[in-house]
């Protein structure tokens, strides 16, 4: 059992670059979202999803895109890379949407130059 | 818009002292409360979930409370050890709302 599991765990970018963050989960999780950490600050979050096939947005979604085509994998997508979005990324899945605990993948390092 | 605040920053005890971490939120209107561990280059560890109708939960040496009414959450841990030096995160879920918000974190070192 992996639990969740995110590729790469470092990526460096050129501004303007597109690249995908992987992130999938082995728990037949139903709920899924994606979260960057910056220095100083908690985790924000950036876009959700309760189900294959549906997604929303949360706090910080502009400049990245989501899909759920299956319940295993939430990719994360940068269209066009800012050096605004070097960060911390997180990948959570959890049962539930609201009552139970995420568990969280290690992360993805992302330094836009 | 629900702010949490989780202070201190850092925090560096002996080992085998019980020690205190707080965190203030500013809406009471909320689903649940959670505290996670992060070790470095490491995402979140749930520790303890209590929703909102609870007061408190305990895990092994760890317990947090929660009240509501004034906004705040301690989690208590009892006789530390230096593998608790971690940085320790709440995060709240407001009522009707799918983003959890999270505190900035404390770092506790707990040294030998």
């Amino acid at each position: 059992n992996a639990g969740v599991t995110q590729t790469p765990k470092f990526q460096v970018l050129k501004t303007g670059q597109s690249m995908t963050l992987q992130c999938a989960q082995d728990m037949n999780h139903e709920y899924m979202s994606w979260y960057r950490q910056d220095p100083g600050m908690g985790l924000r979050l950036i876009h959700y999803s309760v189900g294959a096939g549906i997604t929303d947005q949360g706090e910080v979604p502009n400049g990245y895109n989501v899909s759920r085509s299956t319940t295993e994998d939430f990719p994360l997508r940068l269209l066009s890379a800012a050096p605004s979005q070097t960060s911390v990324y997180f990948c959570a899945s959890s049962y539930g949407q609201s009552d139970q605990p995420q568990h969280f993948g290690d992360g993805t390092r992302l330094s836009i130059l | 818009k629900q702010e949490v605040t989780q202070i201190p920053a850092a925090l560096s005890v002996p080992e085998g002292e019980n020690l205190v971490l707080n965190c203030s939120f500013t809406d009471s209107a909320i689903y649940n409360l959670q505290w996670f561990r992060q070790d470095p280059g490491k995402g979140l560890t749930s520790l303890l979930l209590i929703q909102s109708s609870q007061r408190e939960q305990t895990s092994g040496r760890l317990n947090a409370s929660l009240d509501k009414s004034s906004g705040r959450s301690t989690l208590y841990i009892a006789a530390s050890q230096p593998g608790d030096s971690a940085t320790y995160l709440c995060a709240v879920r407001p009522w009707g709302n799918n983003d959890m918000r999270f505190g900035a974190g404390t770092r506790l070192t707990v040294k030998p």
